[in-house]
């Protein structure tokens, strides 16, 4: 089966920087996503690794080490905005790439 | 461009009655769809996904069904609901890389 491990909670203070992990297990591999989510809100997409190492946009990166079956977001210059869900997702390889599933969600909380 | 409608924004229902959830895509062709729960606080659970017309994947065994009549067009169905079908769902397509959520139903069961 597929599954994916992220912390349920992380405080940091504003203008700091805070890593959200993320290690997943799939029977197929096809890319490992991040997303957000303000509360009662529809989840965004923020970024995308199909290959191992760092993808930067903006205040925000995203790790991939396939090898480690790992990634993290790195969220850089906290600002109190950013106090929301955070939720990994892979896309399996099998069942023609259509399956998306999610990780249970990191909530992250921005302090002044 | 691409947008995702997805109703009723919220709903009651009492137990035992039937549900029907419509989503539509518009601006883009032979998407994978996707209907996703969340409970209060919780991560998103895959329910049903479609790669095509009349293809439906069903993760979580339960009173729950879905359909895909048209190519943009996703619905999520039950005969009868249950408390526990209480949450929030979403509705999402995927082409490429990016899934797009539409702003999900709050289905309370009473």
């Amino acid at each position: 089966g597929q599954s994916l491990e992220q912390p349920s909670e992380v405080t940091a203070v504003e203008g700091a920087i805070v890593q959200i992990n993320c290690t997943y297990q799939t029977s197929g591999f096809y890319g490992l996503s991040w997303y957000q989510q303000h509360d009662g809100g529809a989840p965004t997409f923020l970024s995308y690794n199909a290959l191992d190492g760092l993808e930067e946009t903006g205040r925000f990166s995203s790790f991939l080490s396939r090898s480690d079956s790992y990634g993290y977001l790195l969220l850089q210059e906290l600002q109190m905005k950013d106090s929301a869900s955070y939720f990994c997702a892979v896309r399996d390889a099998n069942n023609q790439g259509g399956k998306l599933i999610f990780g249970q969600g990191t909530e992250l909380s921005v302090k002044p | 461009s691409q947008t995702i409608h997805q109703w009723p924004a919220t709903l009651v229902q009492p137990v035992g009655s039937p549900l029907s959830l419509e989503c539509t895509v518009e601006g883009t062709s032979n998407p994978n769809l996707y209907w996703y729960r969340q409970a209060a606080g919780r991560g998103l659970q895959l329910l049903f996904y479609s790669v095509g017309i009349g293809q439906i994947s069903s993760e979580v065994p339960q009173n729950l069904s879905a359909s895909r009549p048209q190519d943009r067009q996703f619905i999520l169905s039950s005969k009868k609901l249950l408390l526990s079908d209480s949450g929030f769902y979403l509705c999402a397509w995927k082409l490429g890389t990016e899934a797009f959520f539409g702003q999900g139903t709050r289905l309370t069961v009473v």
